[in-house]
C-alpha cells in the first residue's frame, strides 16, 4: 500500500542554520503531498503542500518540491528560527481528488532550534 | 479558512467509564470527518471514516464496539470511548473534509486533539 518515509528525529540546530528534512513516498497512483506541522501542545496544521510533479509548495520559508522522479518530498528552509522548534509530518492523500481518498502520515520528525 | 473544533480539549476520567469526544466544523459543511489517534512521539493513525448519515468504516485493528463514531450532522462527529481502560489514554485527533463546497478531497482540516488519560 501507500506508506511515507521522513527521516528519523530529532534534529536540533542552531539558529539560523540550514534545515532539510527528507521524504520520501510509494503510491500507485497520482498523491497530493503536504508538510504538517504540530507545535507544542498544539493540532495539525497544514504549512504546505504540492498537487502534481514538479509543483513547490511554499510558506513561512519552508519549501519542498514534488519529485516524481525520485519520488521525494524534502522539506528546506534556509534559516531556522526558535519559533520553528516543533514536529514536522510529511503526508500524502492516496488517492488524489477521489472522495475515498485518506491522508498517510509519516512519523514524524522532531525539530529543535537552539538559541 | 475552515476552523474544526473539538471538546474537551483535555479529560480525565476513571478505568470503566465511557468518555464523549465531539468534533465541530465551524464555517463549513463536513460531508466526511476523520478520527486519528496519536501515541506519543508517534505518527497519527487513522482510526476511522465517518461520511455524514452513514455508518463509520474502521480501519483494520480498531475495535468498532469500543470507538463508537456517530457522525449526525453535517458539522458534528462524536467519538465515544467506551468502558475506558489506561491503555486508551491517547491523543486523540478529528479533522473534516467539505465536498460540498467546491472542496478538494484530498484536502481535511484538522482539529487541535483531545487529550484523554484514563486513570
Amino acid at each position: 500500500g501507500d506508506s511515507v518515509t521522513q527521516m528519523e528525529g530529532p534534529v536540533t540546530l542552531s539558529e539560523e542554520a540550514c534545515l532539510t528534512i527528507n521524504c520520501t513516498y510509494t503510491a500507485t497512483g497520482y498523491p497530493s503531498l503536504f508538510w504538517y506541522v504540530q507545535y507544542p501542545g498544539e493540532g495539525l496544521q497544514l504549512l504546505l503542500k504540492a498537487t502534481k510533479a514538479d509543483d513547490k509548495g511554499s510558506n513561512k520559508g519552508f519549501e519542498a518540491t514534488y519529485r516524481k522522479e525520485t519520488t521525494s518530498f524534502h522539506l528546506e528552509k534556509g534559516s531556522v528560527q526558535v519559533s520553528d522548534s516543533a514536529v514536522y509530518f510529511c503526508a500524502l492523500s492516496d488517492r488524489g481528488y477521489s472522495s475515498a481518498s485518506k491522508i498517510i502520515f509519516g512519523s514524524g520528525t522532531r525539530l529543535s532550534i537552539r538559541p | 479558512g475552515a476552523v474544526v473544533s473539538q471538546h474537551p480539549s483535555r479529560v480525565i476520567c476513571k478505568s470503566g467509564t465511557s468518555v464523549k469526544i465531539e468534533c465541530r466544523s465551524l464555517d463549513f459543511q463536513a460531508t466526511t470527518m476523520f478520527w486519528y489517534r496519536q501515541f506519543p512521539k508517534k505518527s497519527l493513525m487513522l482510526m476511522a471514516t465517518s461520511n455524514e448519515g452513514s455508518k463509520a468504516t474502521y480501519e483494520q485493528g480498531v475495535e468498532k464496539d469500543k470507538f463508537l463514531i456517530n457522525h449526525a450532522s453535517l458539522t458534528l462527529s462524536t467519538l465515544t470511548v467506551t468502558s475506558a481502560h489506561p491503555e486508551d489514554s491517547s491523543f486523540y485527533i478529528c479533522s473534516a473534509r467539505d465536498l460540498i463546497s467546491g472542496g478538494r478531497a484530498d484536502t481535511q482540516y484538522f482539529g487541535p486533539g483531545t487529550r484523554l488519560t484514563v486513570l
